[in-house]
């Protein structure tokens, strides 16, 4: 089955205390995006990547990192959370540049005490 | 900047009642429009799109219309279910290829029986 993976689908950690979130697709895409869904606010981007070893800032980028070392994962790092991180967040993937249809994992829901 | 804007929610309706959620545009450009679907515990779904101007998006019984004229992009159904109930996200993307949507902040839609 088609699909984006993302785990832990709950967390809830203190503030300071790294932690990453992890977004696997079986599809082969290209490209991957990370976003958080805050409530009044919809979803924003975090970081995208293009291909391996290519990702680029998105709206909110602040205190996130990502990595794209293969294809079919693109993990979100926070180094340093803080209380304000505190969100529902989701990881997406297209498969390439001609396409406008985005695929959307279940959502990590993460809170920062 | 490029924003979309949806009716505030959240909307109540009893089964087999019209429904209309409004979205409005703004961006520089040519956006490709989308409506996006969330039920309870999950990811967003793409429930329709439209590419250019005067194009019409359906699905599931949903429709939406390009409008350029009035920069919107309104969802409708002549006759909701109980299984309509869920948050329902107006995005756009500014030009094909480009990885980022940007999203309204969501409408959530609940159907009595």
């Amino acid at each position: 089955e088609a699909q984006v993976t993302q785990n832990p689908r709950y967390l809830i950690t203190v503030t300071g205390k790294k932690l990453t979130v992890t977004c696997s697709q079986n599809m082969n895409h290209e490209y991957m995006s990370w976003y958080r869904q805050d409530p009044g606010l919809g979803l924003r981007q975090i970081y995208y990547s293009m291909n391996v070893e290519v990702t680029d800032k998105g709206d909110v980028p602040e205190g996130y990192k990502v990595s794209r070392k293969e294809k079919r994962n693109f993990p979100l790092i926070l180094e340093s959370p803080s209380p304000n991180q505190t969100s529902l967040y989701f990881c997406a993937s297209n498969p390439g540049q001609l396409t406008d249809t985005q695929y959307f994992g279940p959502g990590t829901r993460l809170t920062v005490l | 900047g490029n924003s979309v804007t949806q009716m505030e929610g959240p909307v109540t309706l009893s089964e087999e009642a019209f429904l209309t959620i409004n979205c409005t545009y703004t961006a520089t450009g040519y956006p490709s429009l989308f409506w996006y679907v969330q039920y309870p515990g999950e990811g967003l779904q793409l429930l329709l799109k439209a590419t250019k101007a005067d194009d019409k998006g359906s699905n599931k019984g949903f429709e939406a219309t390009y409008r350029k004229e009035t920069t919107s992009f309104h969802l409708e159904k002549g006759s909701v279910q109980v299984s309509d109930s869920a948050v329902y996200f107006c995005a756009l993307r500014l030009i094909q290829g480009a990885q980022k949507l940007v999203f309204g902040q969501g409408t959530r839609l609940t159907i009595n029986p």
